[in-house]
């Protein structure tokens, strides 16, 4: 496609239940990250990919939350057992990884834990 | 470790008047600085980065390595400069980017 897609847009869940985000960064781009972005706040780094895998993850807020990326392609973000305060909209973004990249931004998956 | 620190969480101007927004970094080697915009209701998008010493929208920044700054600025602010500005900074080593707080600039007519 011609940007990075994520979906879903929106996903309102109950707590305690698992999510999965998914993230389709721009063909071709080795480096792939997600951030957080919660109400009022900035962003929040959570972990990024080099090709499928993850050098830094010391984002990652608990063990509730993992990510795998597969292909070089697709990434998942999942959230299991979920709590409200993990509600927020969730970011991902994209570059060639290359010394000069910059980042390409999805649009964000808004994740609302009732 | 690095950091980015943005001072104003919120800043309002007045149309036509100059604006900065503060931009601040702690990184031990010699990091890639850039400014990030979001406007209502779009996504996150790159504005300019101090490798290319451009001037995007009337925007500048220049990055002073004495005072491990990066401030963006513009001489006469326009109303639909109104958005969320994140400055950010990228290591040359984990190619790890911190992205800042942000500021939130809000240009009054």
């Amino acid at each position: 496609g011609a940007g990075v897609s994520q979906s879903p847009s929106n996903k309102v869940t109950e707590k305690g239940k698992d999510v999965e985000l998914r993230c389709d960064p721009i063909s071709g781009h080795t480096a792939l990250y997600w951030y957080r972005q919660r109400l009022g706040q900035g962003l929040e780094f959570l972990i990024y990919f080099q090709g499928n895998s993850a050098p830094d993850k010391s984002g990652l807020p608990s063990d509730r939350f993992s990510a795998e990326r597969t292909g070089e392609s697709v990434s998942t973000l999942t959230i299991q057992r979920t709590q409200q305060e993990d509600s927020a909209v969730y970011l991902c973004a994209s570059s060639w990884g290359t010394v000069t990249g910059e980042l390409f931004f999805g649009e964000g998956s808004r994740l609302t834990v009732l | 470790a690095q950091r980015v620190t943005q001072p104003e969480k919120l800043l309002s101007v007045f149309k036509g008047a100059p604006v900065e927004l503060k931009c601040n970094y702690s990184y031990s080697g010699s990091p890639e600085l850039f400014w990030y915009v979001q406007y209502s209701r779009q996504r996150l998008q790159l504005l300019l980065r101090h490798i290319s010493r451009e001037s995007i929208k009337g925007f500048t920044a220049d990055l002073n390595k004495g005072e491990t700054s990066f401030h963006l600025k513009k001489p006469f602010a326009q109303e639909e400069d109104s958005a969320m500005y994140y400055c950010a900074l990228r290591d040359n080593y984990g190619q790890n980017f911190v992205f800042g707080p942000g500021t939130r600039l809000s240009v009054l007519p």
